[in-house]
């Protein structure tokens, strides 16, 4: 595709619920990154795929979050029990085939999520 | 935790002026990257100096990197009313694979018309 896409946009949910973020990221691109944005911040790293193997999730702040890509291409970040402090911007980025290190990584336009 | 810390958080110039910002970081790099995000809207990739290099170029961006100081600076020259934005830097510290980016906090920046 022309770029990474990510849905819903926005998401309200209450207290308790769970929530299911979708990413698409640009057709051939192996690398995918999940970030979480707190208002008035930078970005924060959650976790990182390889095709669909999960190299690094030591960013997800607990238990409650989970991703997932199963065939290497859409990801989906699923969040359970929210709570309030899950309010914030979920990012996912995706990166050129692995072996080129570009290093450049193209982001998506983010899900704001919002817990009441 | 974030290892970027970024200067000033908070800038407004007038339109055609320069505006400067800069990044400070803690840990070792491979490489040094500059987003931009308008208000409400995802992350664009600006430019990336990689940690042999010591200035990059790119239409009205400059960038500089002093990895004995653990700096970089982002220069827009001539700047306009659409420049205003948050910018970020963005550092790649990653021993392998993942090329993880930890980011600062970011400069609001606003041109005034």
């Amino acid at each position: 595709g022309a770029g990474v896409s990510q849905s819903p946009r926005y998401k309200v949910a209450k207290r308790g619920q769970d929530v299911a973020l979708r990413c698409d990221p640009i057709s051939g691109h192996v690398s995918l990154f999940w970030y979480q944005q707190a208002l008035g911040q930078g970005p924060e790293f959650l976790t990182y795929f390889q095709n669909e193997a999960q190299l690094d999730k030591s960013g997800l702040p607990s238990d409650r979050f989970f991703a997932e890509r199963p065939e290497g291409s859409v990801s989906t970040l699923k969040i359970q029990r929210t709570q309030q402090e899950d309010s914030a911007v979920y990012l996912c980025a995706s990166s050129t085939p692995w072996g080129a290190r570009t290093d450049t990584q193209y982001f998506g336009p983010g899900t704001r999520l919002t817990v009441l | 935790s974030q290892q970027g810390e970024e200067d000033p958080q908070a800038l407004s110039i007038q339109e055609g002026e320069n505006a400067t910002m800069n990044c400070s970081y803690k840990t070792s790099i491979n490489n040094l990257q500059w987003y931009r995000q308008n208000s409400g809207r995802g992350l664009v990739h600006l430019i990336l100096i990689r940690s042999n290099e010591r200035e990059k170029h790119s239409g009205r961006l400059r960038v500089t990197l002093d990895t004995s100081k653990k700096s970089s600076s982002l220069l827009i020259t001539a700047s306009r009313a659409a420049d205003t934005a948050s910018y970020f830097c963005a550092t790649d510290a990653s021993v392998q694979g993942a090329q993880k980016l930890v980011f600062g906090q970011g400069t609001r920046l606003t041109i005034n018309p």
